[in-house]
This record gives C-alpha cells, sequence and structure tokens, in this order.
C-alpha cells in the first residue's frame, strides 16, 4: 500500500529559486497537512487542507502557499526560496474522527 | 508556555529495563492524545493512541490524566529496536492541527 507518497526526496534550490513539493495519498482522507522539522523544533504545521477546496495556515505559513489540487493531492510551493527554509518537509493526511494522522517519507530540502 | 511539553531527554537503558515517559499539554479543551515514535530520518508513526481509562499495547502502556494534563507512555522490558524519538502529540478538533512535543529520544543498548 502506498499511503503518502511525497516528492522528491531530497532537493538542493539556490536562494531566490522555487519549487513545488508535491504530496498524495491513497486512502481516501479528507484531511492533508503539511509539516517541517528543523533540530530541537520538533514538528510544526505549515498549512493544513480539512477539506478539498479549503485551506488553512499553521503555526508557519510565512514564505509558503499550499494547493489542494483534489482529495488527493495537497501541494507546497515555495515562491522564492531563503536559507532558513532548509528543512526536512512531511505531508500527512488523516482519517477524520479517529484523527490518526499518517506521513510521507520526508522531503530533504537544503537551500543554499 | 509551549503547548505539548516533553523531556527531551536522552534515556540510555540497557536491554529489558522499563522506562517511563512524560508529557504535559496547555490546552485544556484538548480532545485527542496519541503517542508517535520515529526513527532516525524517518516519518513519525503512530504508536498508540491515548485514552482517558488507559491503554496498553503489548509492552506499552499509555496514561493520560485530564485533570492534571498529563499523559505518560511506559515501556517494559525495553528492546534494542525501541530506539527511537518518541513523540507526544495532542489535538483540539479532528481534522484540524495536531500540536507535537520536541521528542523524548531513547537509546536501548545491549
Amino acid at each position: 500500500n502506498a499511503g503518502v507518497t511525497q516528492t522528491p526526496k531530497f532537493q538542493v534550490l539556490k536562494t531566490g529559486q522555487s519549487m513545488t513539493l508535491q504530496c498524495a495519498q491513497d486512502m481516501n482522507h479528507n484531511s492533508m497537512y503539511w509539516y517541517r522539522q528543523d533540530p530541537g523544533m520538533g514538528l510544526r504545521l505549515i498549512y493544513y487542507s480539512a477539506s478539498e477546496g479549503t485551506t488553512d495556515k499553521g503555526e508557519v505559513p510565512n514564505g509558503y502557499n499550499v494547493s489542494r489540487l483534489n482529495k488527493r493531492e495537497f501541494s507546497l510551493r515555495l515562491e522564492s526560496a531563503a536559507p532558513s527554509q532548509t528543512s526536512v518537509y512531511f505531508c500527512a493526511s488523516s482519517d477524520g474522527p479517529r484523527d490518526i494522522q499518517y506521513f510521507g517519507a520526508g522531503t530533504r530540502l537544503s537551500v543554499l | 508556555r509551549k503547548e505539548v511539553e516533553q523531556d527531551p531527554g536522552p534515556f540510555n537503558v540497557p536491554e529489558g529495563a522499563t522506562v517511563a515517559f512524560n508529557c504535559t499539554y496547555s490546552n485544556s479543551a484538548s480532545q485527542s492524545f496519541f503517542w508517535y515514535r520515529q526513527d532516525c530520518r524517518k516519518e513519525p508513526k503512530l504508536l498508540m493512541s491515548v485514552y482517558s481509562s488507559g491503554n496498553e499495547d503489548g509492552r506499552f502502556t499509555a496514561q493520560l490524566n485530564r485533570a492534571s494534563q498529563y499523559i505518560s507512555l511506559l515501556i517494559r522490558d525495553s528492546k534494542l529496536s525501541d530506539s527511537a524519538t518518541y513523540l507526544c502529540v495532542v489535538s483540539v478538533q479532528a481534522g484540524t492541527a495536531l500540536i507535537f512535543g520536541k521528542g523524548t529520544t531513547l537509546s536501548v543498548s545491549s
């Protein structure tokens, strides 16, 4: 079972470049999430989408945009990457009432 | 005050030991509680949900004290494979944000 699939797994960007992180889930979940994880900071929510067509800001949304393309896909875009956005990014989806989140394998992003 | 607080550790224990992790949360409206496990450079995975009555899954026991806003995880008979970071997680409303603690690192040695 694929679960939550993220692409790419690794990426190196130069300051000012843009890129989109892709996420897709095959579990028919309504809610999807983007987190970043930095050493000593734990997981922090960037954006989430409670259902298709809706998105909401999380704890650290500045510098990011998201698109809930359909029920399966939720993308994260960095318009002008900054070194402070060097991090590991995780996408997750959840199964509604039980509120259990399932994570993708992560994208390791370095911005030089 | 951080919404979910955990002792970061590390906890270094020998195989067979019993180890307990504690967690406190600040929002009294929190509804759902979990322990996730994260291996080095991997994604977090659900270890167990935590219920008010307490629950057990094999060697793992989780407890919730809503009055004290306190969650615990007990691991008995530790195995080498239990070495990981354990994340205390809280949710105020289903389908919205989970709030993660920074994690407690466990290292089990032979």
